[in-house]
């Protein structure tokens, strides 16, 4: 079986700019998490969705959302990207919506200059 | 009360040695406790996880040890390699909650 898979691996944006991260889960898996990992902060948690809906959400600023398709596929957009938004973002997907077990993508490094 | 709070930050080891790393929490609802290993580059990979109802899980040379009472669990690395050098995660979890992580330990295990 597949893992699960992220794009694109690296990203440079600018400030001021957008971005969109893509996630595919292992196939069956229908809950996917999206984090946000740093060297000061570690692993923070951004949000969660299951069946296309969003269940839990982390403490981050608005400008930071997601959304799940009905193939269970997520994407994350950030918006007027700042800084301090350089980070490696990880999508982890997990078979039901408890939602113990998760797999991690190897993430997206996104680099804002 | 989210939290889980790791250590040590760094742990140097010698091959075949013992590896030990501790986590402590303060939820009372979390229930289930996994382990990621996470390599430069990687993102982390399930290691070992333990529900709260058993003391301790082991699996090949990594074992768990879960105390309740004192809302802590501590990870063993048996006959330490270099190929375990990486970081390490604890994280807790509540049912349908999101996934807490402490803040990890780089594990370096010197030949």
């Amino acid at each position: 079986k597949a893992g699960v898979t992220q794009t694109p691996r690296y990203l440079i944006k600018t400030r001021g700019q957008q971005v969109t991260l893509s996630c595919s889960p292992i196939s069956g898996h229908r809950s996917v998490s999206w984090y946000q990992q740093t060297p000061g902060q570690g692993l923070q948690f951004l949000f969660e969705y299951f069946s296309e809906t969003q269940r839990n959400k982390g403490n981050f600023p608005g400008r930071f959302s997601g959304r799940q398709f009905s193939n269970s596929r997520s994407e994350m957009n950030v918006s007027t990207l700042e800084l301090g938004d350089s980070a490696l973002y990880l999508c982890a997907s997990s078979l039901d919506e408890v939602g113990k077990t998760q797999y991690f993508g190897p993430g997206t490094r996104l680099l804002v200059l | 009360q989210q939290q889980v709070k790791q250590s040590p930050q760094s742990l140097i080891v010698q091959k075949g040695g013992i590896s030990i790393i501790n986590c402590a929490y303060e939820n009372t609802a979390f229930d289930y406790f996994p382990w990621y290993q996470q390599f430069p580059g990687k993102g982390p990979a399930l290691l070992i996880a333990i529900r709260p109802d058993v003391s301790e899980k082991k699996e090949g040379r990594f074992t768990i040890s879960f105390n309740k009472s004192a809302k802590q669990f501590s990870l063993h690395i048996m006959d330490s390699q270099p190929g375990d050098s990486a970081t390490y995660f604890c994280a807790a979890k509540t049912s349908y909650g999101k996934l807490t992580f402490g803040q990890g330990t780089i594990l370096t295990v010197h030949p």
